[in-house]
């Protein structure tokens, strides 16, 4: 069965350095986001993105986070500088962008990202 | 604004039994309602969706889940719960704005032998 891959799994970074998360969504894909879920919070949408540019975005993605898919294959996240409330999961998802499809989302198994 | 609820922090429910996950919804049009389970160091997985039609939507793993419009709730239940259920349970509603999930806090369910 077709799989969303994130690396890492774990990163473990200073506050106030730059971090990028991968995502290897679902190839047939058009439809790409990025959540996140602080330890023992509910889960946060951060961004969508179709056909090379951001759909939507929330109030989260400030200006520093970025998206990219730089190859047609990865989709990254891009956090600046990051700051001690980045820290949190991370997760990449995709859909097929088809109305049958819609919202039907297919998640990585999520990045850690610890900021000390 | 739309939103969904999720009450109960935690489930806990023994193995053979029925177990019963409650999420109830706010809206201003027709409600897409679905849910998600999170497995322990896992992603999030799609279970099930309401869209139209049948108010009884049947899902992965057994699961099903019953939309009521006049109670504005979308519970999750399956007739016999298995040890292997356990794991975090989300309700999600789409915000008619941009098409995007908007997340219950999540239930943890636990089914004991």
């Amino acid at each position: 069965e077709p799989e969303v891959t994130q690396t890492p799994s774990h990163q473990v970074t200073q506050m106030g350095q730059e971090v990028i998360l991968r995502c290897v969504p679902i190839s047939n894909h058009l439809y790409f986001y990025w959540y996140r879920q602080i330890l023992g919070q509910k889960v946060e949408f951060l961004v969508s993105f179709y056909n090379n540019e951001i759909s939507e975005k929330s109030e989260i993605f400030d200006d520093q986070f970025s998206v990219e898919r730089p190859d047609g294959s990865n989709f990254t996240l891009k956090i600046r500088s990051t700051k001690l409330e980045d820290s949190a999961m991370y997760f990449c998802a995709s859909d097929t962008g088809q109305s049958s499809g819609a919202n039907v989302l297919t998640f990585g198994a999520g990045s850690r990202l610890t900021v000390l | 604004a739309q939103s969904v609820a999720q009450p109960e922090d935690q489930v806990n429910v023994a193995e053979g039994n029925p177990l019963t996950v409650k999420c109830t919804y706010s809206v201003s049009g027709n409600p897409y309602l679905f849910w998600y389970v999170q497995y322990p160091n896992r992603g999030l997985q799609f279970l099930l969706k309401y869209i139209t039609g049948d108010n009884l939507v049947k899902g992965s793993y057994g699961f099903e889940a019953e939309f009521n419009k006049s109670q504005t709730s979308f519970h999750l239940k399956k007739p016999s719960a298995l040890v292997s259920d356990s794991a975090l349970y989300f309700c999600a509603v789409r915000d008619d704005s941009n098409y995007q999930l908007i997340w219950g806090a999540g239930t943890k369910l636990i089914i004991k032998p």
